[in-house]
């Protein structure tokens, strides 16, 4: 399973565009890039998956370079609700077992 | 169900005592996973089922930690003689097939306290 590097924390402002960026320089060729958004006290929920590119879906897109060595998460003119976690996943589709979670990127938006 | 359910939500229980948790996935959902979560920590992957088939139970930390999904609905994660470092919320997850690539959906985890 590749595995998956992410910044720790990150802190914006309301309304502004944020980033994440997730480096995964051993993914494989049949890997799929997945993002989970994790709220306090609640289960990790999908986000927005992608193979190469770019995904664009009504939360969030998914920047993809031709390498796939890494995957950015942009969310859109963030709010104080976006305030959460951020889990980057990779594995295949519909072939991988084990499923694991890192520590995540843990996003502060504030006011 | 709507939802992935998982029972109890909240558990105490006396250390040396065996618990049970139970997840009722999404009904239809062949794919199930226990993940167990510390606070400030993401999901560590437990074990997963692909219908009654426990395929993967490398997550799991120790011999007194079992799960089984006999009929390839219901699962339950049994923790036996049960220890304080147990304390964790316990999360149970299930998707239309097999692996990453098809969307995990998460219950909302049973919090297990151990005193």
């Amino acid at each position: 399973l590749a595995k998956t590097t992410q910044p720790i924390s990150m802190d914006s402002y309301e309304g502004q565009e944020v980033n994440i960026t997730c480096s995964h320089n051993n993914i494989a060729t049949n890997d799929y890039i997945t993002w989970y958004q994790q709220f306090p006290s609640q289960g990790p929920r999908f986000i927005i998956q992608g193979y190469k590119t770019k995904v664009t879906n009504e939360v969030a897109s998914l920047f993809i370079p031709a390498d796939r060595k890494s995957s950015t998460l942009s969310l859109p003119r963030v709010s104080l609700s976006d305030t959460a976690v951020y889990y980057c996943l990779v594995g295949e589709k519909g072939g991988g077992f084990k499923t694991i979670f890192g520590a995540g990127t843990r996003l502060f938006v504030k006011a | 169900g709507a939802g992935v359910s998982q029972s109890p939500r909240y558990k105490v229980t006396k250390r040396g005592q065996d618990v049970a948790l139970r997840c009722d996935p999404i009904s239809g959902h062949v794919s199930l996973y226990w993940y167990r979560q510390a606070l400030g920590q993401g999901p560590e992957f437990l074990t997963y089922f692909n219908y009654e088939a426990q395929q993967d139970k490398s997550g799991l930390p120790n011999d007194r930690f079992s799960a089984e999904r006999p009929e390839g609905s219901i699962s339950t994660l049994t923790i036996q003689r049960t220890e304080q470092r147990d304390s964790a919320m316990y999360r149970c997850a299930s998707s239309p097939q097999g692996g990453l690539g098809n969307t995990i959906y998460f219950g909302e985890g049973s919090w297990l306290t151990v005193v």
